[in-house]
């Protein structure tokens, strides 16, 4: 089964500070890899999607992540953070089987003012 | 378009009830999707249900169930509550269309389930 390992259950940057977001997922290639972000008290919004189209991935809020087979990871990253980035991000991946969604544990993001 | 809205958004329990949880989908979605959220499991895939029928499941005992109506509303039951059960449940709606996890998934708020 696909498994996905993020690391850092807590990640705190300083405003306008680059954001990086790690998640690892098991060793056999995913069919889809997602994040999403929630905010309190709210459901999950989809960030980005990688398809396998292209391995750079443009996502919503300025947000992107680059797939690397090579690495086994899909890390989440921002150039310059904002007060408004402060919540929680999850990594997803679809099973081989497409029947399925595995999320890794979440990492909450604080921003310092 | 309206979004994914859940219904009630707050419930308590008791060991050994049953509990009935609700999901409005956007409107001409045809898939919903459920999931638990707990701090020490973290976010679960529950089931997923497409044109009324249960079309994928995750690992969660028979005391889960759910259904879909023909209006795409659907209901998740758990029954003989355990403490265990505490959590946020969320649904989601998609098309449905292109398959399970290739459309995109929007999220309901959730519903915070307390078993006491």
């Amino acid at each position: 089964a696909q498994s996905v390992t993020q690391l850092g259950s807590h990640v705190s940057v300083s405003e306008g500070a680059l954001v990086l977001l790690r998640c690892n997922y098991s060793s056999s290639v995913p069919p889809y890899l997602f994040w999403y972000v929630q905010y309190p008290n709210q459901g999950l919004q989809l960030l980005l999607k990688y398809t396998s189209a292209a391995t750079l991935v443009k996502g919503i809020n300025g947000f992107e992540a680059e797939f690397k087979k090579s690495e086994t990871s899909f890390h989440l990253t921002k150039p310059s953070a904002h007060m408004s980035d402060a919540a929680e991000y999850f990594c997803a991946v679809s099973s081989n089987t497409g029947n399925q969604f595995y999320f890794g544990t979440g990492t909450s993001l604080t921003v310092i003012p | 378009k309206a979004g994914v809205t859940q219904t009630p958004r707050y419930l308590i329990k008791t060991r050994g009830q049953q509990v009935t949880l609700s999901c409005s989908p956007i409107s001409g979605h045809r898939s919903v999707s459920w999931y638990q959220q707990t701090p020490g499991q973290g976010l679960q895939f529950l089931f997923e249900y497409f044109s009324e029928t249960q079309r994928n499941k995750g690992n969660f005992p028979g005391r889960f169930s759910g259904r879909q109506f023909s209006n795409s509303r659907s209901e998740m039951n758990v029954s003989t509550l355990e403490l265990g059960d505490s959590a946020l449940y969320l649904c989601a709606s998609s098309s449905g269309l292109a398959g399970f996890t290739t459309d995109t998934q929007y999220f309901g708020p959730g519903t915070r389930l307390t078993v006491l």
